[in-house]
Protein backbone atom coordinates (compact mmCIF):
# COMPACT_ATOMS: atom_id res chain seq x y z
CA UNK A 1 0.00 0.00 0.00
CA UNK A 2 1.40 3.43 -0.84
CA UNK A 3 1.81 5.51 2.05
CA UNK A 4 3.92 8.01 4.00
CA UNK A 5 4.47 6.80 8.08
CA UNK A 6 5.57 9.26 10.63
CA UNK A 7 6.86 7.64 14.21
CA UNK A 8 6.42 8.36 16.51
CA UNK A 9 2.36 9.45 16.41
CA UNK A 10 2.26 11.33 19.46
CA UNK A 11 5.70 12.58 22.17
CA UNK A 12 5.39 14.73 24.98
CA UNK A 13 8.86 16.05 25.78
CA UNK A 14 10.81 18.25 27.94
CA UNK A 15 12.48 21.56 26.70
CA UNK A 16 16.04 21.28 25.70
CA UNK A 17 15.68 17.62 24.59
CA UNK A 18 16.75 16.88 21.56
CA UNK A 19 14.41 14.23 19.75
CA UNK A 20 13.67 13.29 16.16
CA UNK A 21 10.45 12.52 14.24
CA UNK A 22 11.09 9.77 11.39
CA UNK A 23 9.40 10.46 8.08
CA UNK A 24 9.05 7.28 5.44
CA UNK A 25 7.47 6.89 2.31
CA UNK A 26 7.01 3.79 -0.18
CA UNK A 27 6.75 5.63 -3.40
CA UNK A 28 9.56 6.47 -4.51
CA UNK A 29 9.26 10.15 -4.21
CA UNK A 30 11.74 12.63 -5.01
CA UNK A 31 9.96 15.49 -3.18
CA UNK A 32 9.26 15.71 0.78
CA UNK A 33 8.18 17.92 2.97
CA UNK A 34 7.15 18.78 6.65
CA UNK A 35 4.81 21.32 7.46
CA UNK A 36 3.87 22.17 11.25
CA UNK A 37 -0.28 22.45 11.87
CA UNK A 38 -1.73 25.66 14.68
CA UNK A 39 -4.70 26.36 14.82
CA UNK A 40 -5.81 29.34 13.38
CA UNK A 41 -3.01 29.37 10.65
CA UNK A 42 -3.16 26.51 8.67
CA UNK A 43 -0.31 24.50 7.94
CA UNK A 44 3.26 26.12 7.65
CA UNK A 45 5.71 24.74 5.39
CA UNK A 46 8.82 23.64 7.52
CA UNK A 47 11.70 22.48 5.11
CA UNK A 48 11.69 20.43 2.05
CA UNK A 49 13.44 18.54 -0.07
CA UNK A 50 13.69 18.32 -4.18
CA UNK A 51 15.93 14.93 -3.88
CA UNK A 52 18.34 13.01 -2.09
CA UNK A 53 21.20 15.65 -0.39
CA UNK A 54 19.26 18.74 -1.49
CA UNK A 55 17.09 20.85 1.27
CA UNK A 56 15.69 23.77 1.50
CA UNK A 57 13.94 25.96 4.10
CA UNK A 58 10.54 26.79 4.33
CA UNK A 59 8.38 29.47 6.13
CA UNK A 60 9.60 28.41 9.66
CA UNK A 61 12.98 26.58 9.40
CA UNK A 62 13.80 27.91 12.89
CA UNK A 63 14.52 25.65 15.42
CA UNK A 64 14.56 22.82 13.36
CA UNK A 65 16.52 20.56 11.12
CA UNK A 66 16.74 18.16 8.45
CA UNK A 67 18.52 15.53 6.20
CA UNK A 68 17.72 13.54 3.08
CA UNK A 69 20.56 10.32 3.07
CA UNK A 70 18.12 8.26 0.94
CA UNK A 71 15.14 8.70 -0.86
CA UNK A 72 12.60 7.35 0.97
CA UNK A 73 13.40 8.98 4.61
CA UNK A 74 12.94 12.49 5.91
CA UNK A 75 13.51 12.96 9.27
CA UNK A 76 12.77 16.40 11.40
CA UNK A 77 15.21 16.92 14.23
CA UNK A 78 14.67 19.23 17.25
CA UNK A 79 17.86 19.75 18.60
CA UNK A 80 16.41 21.78 21.59
CA UNK A 81 13.03 21.83 21.39
CA UNK A 82 10.92 24.83 23.12
CA UNK A 83 7.21 25.46 24.11
CA UNK A 84 6.52 27.55 21.39
CA UNK A 85 7.82 24.13 18.79
CA UNK A 86 4.14 22.23 20.62
CA UNK A 87 2.67 21.06 17.45
CA UNK A 88 0.84 18.79 14.75
CA UNK A 89 3.68 17.75 12.49
CA UNK A 90 2.80 16.59 8.98
CA UNK A 91 5.58 15.08 6.64
CA UNK A 92 4.51 14.73 2.70
CA UNK A 93 5.67 13.80 -0.33
CA UNK A 94 5.02 13.80 -3.98
CA UNK A 95 6.70 13.25 -7.63
CA UNK A 96 7.66 16.25 -8.12
CA UNK A 97 7.00 19.85 -6.54
CA UNK A 98 3.69 20.08 -8.72
CA UNK A 99 2.62 16.73 -8.41
CA UNK A 100 -0.13 15.83 -6.26
CA UNK A 101 1.43 15.58 -2.00
CA UNK A 102 1.03 12.77 -0.01
CA UNK A 103 0.47 13.30 3.70
CA UNK A 104 0.94 11.27 6.54
CA UNK A 105 -1.00 11.07 9.47
CA UNK A 106 0.81 13.47 11.85
CA UNK A 107 2.89 13.96 15.12
CA UNK A 108 1.34 15.74 17.76
CA UNK A 109 4.21 16.91 19.83
CA UNK A 110 4.19 18.60 23.29
CA UNK A 111 7.12 20.01 24.69
CA UNK A 112 6.81 21.38 28.23
CA UNK B 1 2.64 38.86 1.00
CA UNK B 2 2.20 35.37 0.29
CA UNK B 3 -1.07 34.91 2.44
CA UNK B 4 -3.85 32.65 1.52
CA UNK B 5 -7.10 33.06 3.33
CA UNK B 6 -10.33 31.94 3.90
CA UNK B 7 -13.21 32.29 6.13
CA UNK B 8 -12.82 29.58 9.24
CA UNK B 9 -16.63 28.11 9.35
CA UNK B 10 -19.40 27.37 7.58
CA UNK B 11 -22.63 25.52 8.62
CA UNK B 12 -24.90 23.98 6.16
CA UNK B 13 -27.82 21.18 6.27
CA UNK B 14 -27.37 18.06 4.77
CA UNK B 15 -28.72 18.02 1.57
CA UNK B 16 -27.63 21.33 0.50
CA UNK B 17 -24.86 22.59 -1.36
CA UNK B 18 -21.72 24.26 0.42
CA UNK B 19 -19.77 26.69 -1.13
CA UNK B 20 -16.28 27.24 0.61
CA UNK B 21 -14.38 30.37 -0.83
CA UNK B 22 -10.22 31.24 -0.52
CA UNK B 23 -8.47 33.99 -1.67
CA UNK B 24 -4.72 34.01 -2.44
CA UNK B 25 -2.46 36.88 -3.45
CA UNK B 26 0.55 35.31 -6.07
CA UNK B 27 -1.04 35.56 -9.68
CA UNK B 28 2.30 33.55 -10.75
CA UNK B 29 0.90 30.56 -9.13
CA UNK B 30 0.71 27.35 -11.46
CA UNK B 31 -1.57 25.07 -9.41
CA UNK B 32 -4.24 25.48 -6.71
CA UNK B 33 -5.57 22.60 -4.59
CA UNK B 34 -8.40 21.82 -2.12
CA UNK B 35 -7.66 18.96 1.13
CA UNK B 36 -9.65 17.76 3.64
CA UNK B 37 -8.92 16.81 6.34
CA UNK B 38 -10.90 14.49 8.88
CA UNK B 39 -10.86 14.66 12.94
CA UNK B 40 -7.27 13.22 13.73
CA UNK B 41 -6.45 12.27 9.87
CA UNK B 42 -3.60 13.80 7.62
CA UNK B 43 -4.91 15.83 4.68
CA UNK B 44 -6.40 14.04 1.87
CA UNK B 45 -6.22 15.51 -1.89
CA UNK B 46 -9.66 16.16 -3.09
CA UNK B 47 -8.92 18.18 -6.05
CA UNK B 48 -6.74 20.54 -7.82
CA UNK B 49 -7.06 23.02 -10.80
CA UNK B 50 -4.15 24.48 -13.27
CA UNK B 51 -4.05 28.11 -13.43
CA UNK B 52 -5.21 28.53 -17.15
CA UNK B 53 -8.80 26.75 -15.96
CA UNK B 54 -11.73 28.39 -14.63
CA UNK B 55 -13.56 25.62 -13.76
CA UNK B 56 -13.20 21.56 -12.90
CA UNK B 57 -16.28 19.41 -11.84
CA UNK B 58 -14.98 16.08 -10.21
CA UNK B 59 -18.42 14.54 -9.37
CA UNK B 60 -20.07 16.25 -6.32
CA UNK B 61 -17.67 18.94 -6.31
CA UNK B 62 -17.05 22.12 -8.25
CA UNK B 63 -13.91 24.08 -8.23
CA UNK B 64 -14.25 27.84 -9.82
CA UNK B 65 -11.18 29.63 -10.64
CA UNK B 66 -11.24 33.74 -11.36
CA UNK B 67 -7.87 34.71 -11.53
CA UNK B 68 -8.42 38.12 -12.19
CA UNK B 69 -9.94 38.59 -8.26
CA UNK B 70 -7.21 36.07 -6.80
CA UNK B 71 -10.51 34.16 -5.61
CA UNK B 72 -11.22 30.18 -5.61
CA UNK B 73 -13.78 28.20 -4.62
CA UNK B 74 -15.17 24.95 -3.99
CA UNK B 75 -18.76 24.09 -4.29
CA UNK B 76 -19.68 20.32 -2.80
CA UNK B 77 -23.52 19.31 -3.89
CA UNK B 78 -25.78 17.86 -1.83
CA UNK B 79 -23.68 17.51 1.46
CA UNK B 80 -23.69 14.88 3.42
CA UNK B 81 -22.84 14.51 7.42
CA UNK B 82 -19.60 12.77 5.99
CA UNK B 83 -18.12 15.99 4.37
CA UNK B 84 -17.83 17.80 7.92
CA UNK B 85 -14.30 18.13 7.55
CA UNK B 86 -11.50 21.30 7.45
CA UNK B 87 -11.29 21.87 4.12
CA UNK B 88 -7.63 23.60 3.14
CA UNK B 89 -7.12 25.76 -0.13
CA UNK B 90 -3.34 25.94 -1.26
CA UNK B 91 -1.52 27.63 -3.91
CA UNK B 92 2.09 26.06 -5.36
CA UNK B 93 4.60 28.22 -5.40
CA UNK B 94 6.93 26.32 -7.12
CA UNK B 95 10.44 25.02 -6.71
CA UNK B 96 8.69 22.09 -3.98
CA UNK B 97 6.54 25.28 -2.23
CA UNK B 98 2.99 24.90 -1.07
CA UNK B 99 1.30 27.88 0.71
CA UNK B 100 -2.22 26.80 2.83
CA UNK B 101 -5.02 28.77 4.03
CA UNK B 102 -5.85 28.71 7.83
CA UNK B 103 -9.16 25.69 6.55
CA UNK B 104 -12.60 26.46 6.69
CA UNK B 105 -14.23 24.43 9.06
CA UNK B 106 -17.66 22.43 7.86
CA UNK B 107 -20.27 21.51 9.60
CA UNK B 108 -23.16 19.34 8.35
CA UNK B 109 -26.77 19.20 10.44
CA UNK B 110 -28.69 16.59 9.33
Amino acid sequence: EAQVTQNPRYLITVTGKKLTVTCSQNMNHEYMSWYRQDPGLGLRQIYYSMNVEVTDKGDVPEGYKVSRKEKRNFPLILESPSPNQTSLYFCASANSNVDTQYFGPGTRLTVL
Amino acid sequence: GEDVEQSLFLSVREGDSSVINCTYTDSSSTYLYWYKQEPGAGLQLLTYIFSNMDMKQDQRLTVLLNKKDKHLSLRIADTQTGDSAIYFCAESKGGGKLIFGQGTELSVKP
